[in-house]
């Protein structure tokens, strides 16, 4: 299979302290995403890092990219209850198809 | 509009029924996507239409038919369906920024199936 894995599956925070998901791919990509999903709705795009980069920041969100080692890590700071979904990363190899990686389910309580 | 629509939202059907899923937007994007996804489990890629074109169809059971009658609208028929079929199907947008350069997807609400 192609698809990413996503460590870990599932995450449990407080209200205010740091997430951090991280995703490996097995093949050289074009560009890296994260998307999040709240549950059994669409995924919503949160930030979007090319192979030739290596750090992007978005608001609370810091996603680093390193392609020696065909990882990615999403970095949510100062999490809100509202931050609670699932978080996908995908990959593209400069075509159409995105693959997607397995998720975690990030939970942050009040 | 920066929306993607799909109707219906819940849908139930039986093995012998033939349905549609639509999908729309009117954000001038070119690229349109069918996604099959299962509880607790990734999107899965279905099929693809770039400018109106079918361009890649991920060995998709024939009793599901895409269909992109405009560069606004994608429709997936359904026919003869098999309950491990249930799943949320997403549809998704993007922009063609051209060689090499992919934007991010856009993604409808989903319409939640269930095959009995």
């Amino acid at each position: 299979s192609q698809q990413g894995e996503e460590d870990p599956q599932a995450l449990s925070i407080q209200e205010g302290e740091n997430a951090t998901m991280n995703c490996s791919y097995k093949t050289s990509i074009n560009n890296l995403q994260w998307y999040r999903q709240n549950s059994g709705r669409g995924l919503v795009h949160l930030i979007l890092i090319r192979s030739n980069e290596r750090e992007k920041h978005s608001g609370r969100l810091r996603v680093t990219l390193d392609t020696s080692k065909k990882s990615s890590s999403l970095l949510i700071t100062a999490s809100r209850a509202a931050d609670t979904a699932s978080y996908f990363c995908a990959t593209d190899r400069n075509t159409d198809k995105l693959i997607f990686g397995t998720g975690t389910r990030l939970q942050v309580f009040p | 509009d920066t929306e993607v629509t799909q109707t219906p939202k819940h849908l139930v059907m039986g093995m012998t029924n033939k349905k549609s899923l639509k999908c729309e937007q009117h954000m001038g994007h070119r690229a349109m996507y069918w996604y099959k996804q299962k509880a607790k489990k990734p999107p899965e890629l279905m099929f693809v239409y770039s400018y109106e074109k079918l361009s890649i169809n991920e060995s998709v059971p024939s009793r599901f038919s895409p269909e992109c009658p405009n560069s606004s609208l994608l429709n997936l028929h359904l026919h003869a369906l098999q309950p491990e079929d249930s799943a949320l199907y997403l549809c998704a947008s993007s922009q063609d920024q051209g060689t090499g350069i992919r934007a991010e997807q856009f993604f409808g609400p989903g319409t939640r199936l269930t095959v009995l």
